[in-house]
C-alpha cells in the first residue's frame, strides 16, 4: 500500500536558521501531497499542498516541491521563528475504491525553535 | 467561523463502559472521517463517510462504530472500550469536490484514556 516516510525528530534549531524536513513517499500513480502542522494542544492545519509533479506548494514562508523522480516532498523554510515550533506531518491523498479518499500520514516531525 | 467541533476534549473512562465522541461540522461538507494519533505511528484512519447513511471502514476500525444520520454530525462510538484504545482522536471533514485536494479541516482532538 501507499506510505509516507518522514525524518525522525525532534529537530531543534535556533531562530532564523534554515529548515528542511525530509519526506518521501511510496505510491502507485501520482497522488496529491500535503504538509499539515499541529501546534501544541490543537488539531492539524493544512500548511501547503501540491497536486501534481513539479508543483510547488507554499504558505507562511514554507515551501515544498513535488518531485516524482525522487518521490519526495521536502518541507523548507529559509528563516524559522519560535512561533514555528510544532509537529509537522507529511501526507498523501489516497483515492479509495468506491470514491472515498483518505490521507496517509507520516509519523510526524517535531520542530523546536529556540532564541 | 468554519470549523469541526469535537466533544469532549478530554475523557477518562473505565474498560467496558460505552462512550460516544461527538463530531459536528458547519461547512456542509459531504465527507467526514475519524483518525487516531499514536506516538510513532502518525495518524491512522478509523472510519469515513462519503455522505449521509454512507460509511466505510478505514485502516483500524476494530472496536469502533460510527453513524451518519445527518450531514453535519459523525459520532464515534466505542461500545466496549479497552486500554489499547487510549489515544488522541481527530475528526476531519472535506468537500468531495476536487477529490479531496482542497484538504481536510480537522477538529481540535479528543484525548481518551481507558483504564
Amino acid at each position: 500500500g501507499n506510505s509516507v516516510t518522514q525524518m525522525e525528530g525532534p529537530v531543534t534549531l535556533s531562530e532564523e536558521a534554515f529548515l528542511t524536513i525530509n519526506c518521501t513517499y511510496t505510491a502507485t500513480g501520482y497522488p496529491s501531497l500535503f504538509w499539515y502542522v499541529q501546534y501544541p494542544g490543537e488539531g492539524l492545519q493544512l500548511l501547503l499542498k501540491a497536486t501534481k509533479a513539479d508543483d510547488k506548494g507554499s504558505n507562511k514562508g514554507f515551501e515544498a516541491t513535488y518531485r516524482k523522480e525522487t518521490t519526495s516532498f521536502h518541507l523548507e523554510k529559509g528563516s524559522v521563528q519560535v512561533s514555528d515550533s510544532a509537529v509537522y506531518f507529511c501526507a498523501l491523498l489516497d483515492i479509495l475504491t468506491g470514491g472515498g479518499n483518505k490521507l496517509t500520514f507520516g509519523t510526524g516531525t517535531q520542530l523546536k525553535v529556540e532564541l | 467561523e468554519a470549523q469541526v467541533t469535537q466533544n469532549p476534549r478530554y475523557l477518562i473512562t473505565v474498560t467496558g463502559k460505552k462512550l460516544t465522541v461527538t463530531c459536528s461540522q458547519n461547512m456542509n461538507h459531504e465527507y467526514m472521517s475519524w483518525y487516531r494519533q499514536d506516538p510513532g505511528l502518525g495518524l491512522r484512519q478509523i472510519y469515513y463517510s462519503m455522505n449521509v447513511e454512507a460509511t466505510d471502514k478505514g485502516d483500524v476500525p476494530e472496536g469502533y462504530k460510527v453513524s451518519r444520520k445527518e450531514k453535519r454530525n459523525f459520532p464515534l462510538i466505542l461500545e466496549s472500550p479497552s486500554p489499547n484504545q487510549t489515544s488522541l482522536y481527530f475528526c476531519a471533514s472535506s468537500t468531495t469536490g476536487g477529490w479531496g485536494n482542497y484538504g481536510y479541516t480537522f477538529g481540535s482532538g479528543t484525548r481518551l484514556t481507558v483504564v
